[in-house]
């Protein structure tokens, strides 16, 4: 089964507001990061925690993560359209071995931000 | 420009066909990988090479093969064992740190 489980599997907020995406996983992690996916696209890069951070952001992103509950959150503060896509999670396994850098990927939660 | 490219944009394949599906990077990253997606689904590994002449088979190997004769190079064929091979197929690399970077993908489609 997959590692990471985002929360809602779909999103639709008006333009202006924030959008919250969590993310749940089930082992022990690395590094857990944030991938955006625009409909029919590759994914891109958002942000990546490890676990020893708390908290991280990046323009108008701030990610959490809770070792203890084994979750994180994405928060997407005053949105626009152009947000609109599908957001990821993947975890880094703990024991990925070096070189390797596997990523266990989620199911998405869609998001649309209606202008 | 440095990035992945994926080739074709689009492919179809007849019943009992081998297809290759190109995947090239200029980033000069060690490892690569070859995910599959279906609709509304995440990305599940297929398989993966960490260095040149060496590959890893992922979570769903079955129906597929790889090379890795290039460090730039990583073409993933589905065979005609993969029973049911329509989906979006994406390739990734990282250099090190852990992020992967994307191509633009390939759909395959069944005629």
């Amino acid at each position: 089964s997959q590692q990471g489980e985002e929360d809602p599997q779909a999103l639709s907020i008006q333009e202006g507001e924030n959008a919250t995406m969590n993310c749940s996983y089930k082992t022990s992690i690395n590094n857990l990061q944030w991938y955006r996916q625009n409909s029919g696209r590759g994914l891109v890069h958002l942000i990546l925690i490890r676990s020893n951070e708390r908290e991280k952001h990046s323009g108008r992103l701030r990610v959490t993560l809770d070792t203890s509950k084994k979750s994180s959150s994405l928060l997407i503060t005053a949105s626009r359209a152009a947000d609109t896509a599908s957001y990821f999670c993947a975890t880094m396994g703990l024991y990925s071995g070096a070189g390797s850098y596997q990523l266990t990927f989620g199911k998405g939660t869609k998001l649309s931000v209606i202008p | 420009d440095g990035g992945i490219t994926q080739s074709p944009k689009y492919l179809f394949r007849k019943e009992g066909q081998n297809v290759t599906l190109s995947c090239e990077q200029n980033l000069n990253h060690d490892a690569m990988y070859w995910y599959r997606q279906d609709p509304g689904q995440g990305l599940r590994l297929i398989y993966y090479s960490q260095i040149v002449n060496d590959f890893q088979k992922g979570d769903i190997a079955e129906g597929y093969s790889v090379s890795r004769e290039k460090k730039e190079s990583f073409p993933l064929t589905v065979t005609s064992a993969q029973k049911n091979p329509t989906a979006f197929y994406l390739c990734a690399s990282t250099g090190g740190g852990g992020t992967q970077y994307f191509g633009p993908g390939t759909r395959l489609l069944v005629l």
